[in-house]
């Protein structure tokens, strides 16, 4: 039944290492994205992704990259993890269309710390 | 660009009384304007937008907002607080005259509703 579902929901890993997050949406939506929100809960957009084209907000490092097998999974993949990227991870999804106008879905969140 | 401001971190309201949580944008061509609102550990839940038409938008819970194109603001209104609508309020803005299909946040407003 869950709109927009994320794995792991917590991620606790070391320095240095590299893991990925998954997302998946089963709304039929045609545009995904991924948002980092930090301890002060301010919310930044890190990707926008359809089947046409990625977005990709300039300051996201490069560490980071979005990957999507297919239209419902969007996962996020991230190297050499550093300790300035432990927040709170949100996928989203929306139907875009010709317009920007549908609100987005968002998952739990998935909680990242690192060590 | 785009942009968006919460002016308040923090908004205390007793039981009852009626609430505003303030929003205002900053676009180069027309908005469109969304509420979300988040309860601990959880991602964003939709609650209202404004795409176009009449400035007074209802949405869910007994939540409503009213777009001021003069002000730029668009701030979150209920005339009745409950307890139970304590969470963490967030405004978001997309251009819907320039490209891309993301949207800004604003920074969050935590809503109190005391007994």
């Amino acid at each position: 039944d869950t709109a927009v579902s994320q794995t792991p929901k917590y991620l606790v890993t070391q320095m240095g290492n590299d893991k990925s997050i998954k997302c998946e949406q089963n709304l039929g939506h045609d545009t995904m994205y991924w948002y980092k929100q930090d301890s002060k809960k301010f919310l930044k957009i890190m990707f926008s992704y359809n089947n046409k084209e990625l977005i990709i907000n300039e300051t996201v490092p490069n560490r980071f990259s979005p990957k999507s097998p297919d239209k419902a999974h969007l996962n996020l993949h991230i190297n050499s993890l550093e300790l300035g990227d432990s927040a709170v991870y949100f996928c989203a999804s929306s139907q875009i269309g010709t317009s920007g106008r549908n609100e987005q879905y968002f998952g739990p969140g998935t909680r990242l710390t690192v060590t | 660009a785009q942009s968006v401001a919460q002016p308040e971190d923090q908004v205390n309201v007793a039981e009852g009384n009626p609430l505003t949580v303030k929003c205002t944008y900053s676009v180069s061509g027309n908005p469109y304007l969304f509420w979300y609102v988040q309860y601990p550990n959880r991602g964003l839940q939709f609650l209202l937008k404004y795409i176009t038409g009449d400035n007074l938008v209802k949405g869910s819970y007994g939540f409503e907002a009213e777009f001021n194109k003069s002000q730029t603001s668009f701030h979150l209104k209920k005339p009745s607080a409950l307890v139970s609508d304590s969470a963490l309020y967030f405004c978001a803005v997309r251009d819907r005259d320039n490209a891309g299909n993301m949207l800004t946040f604003g920074g969050g407003t935590r809503l109190m509703v005391k007994p």
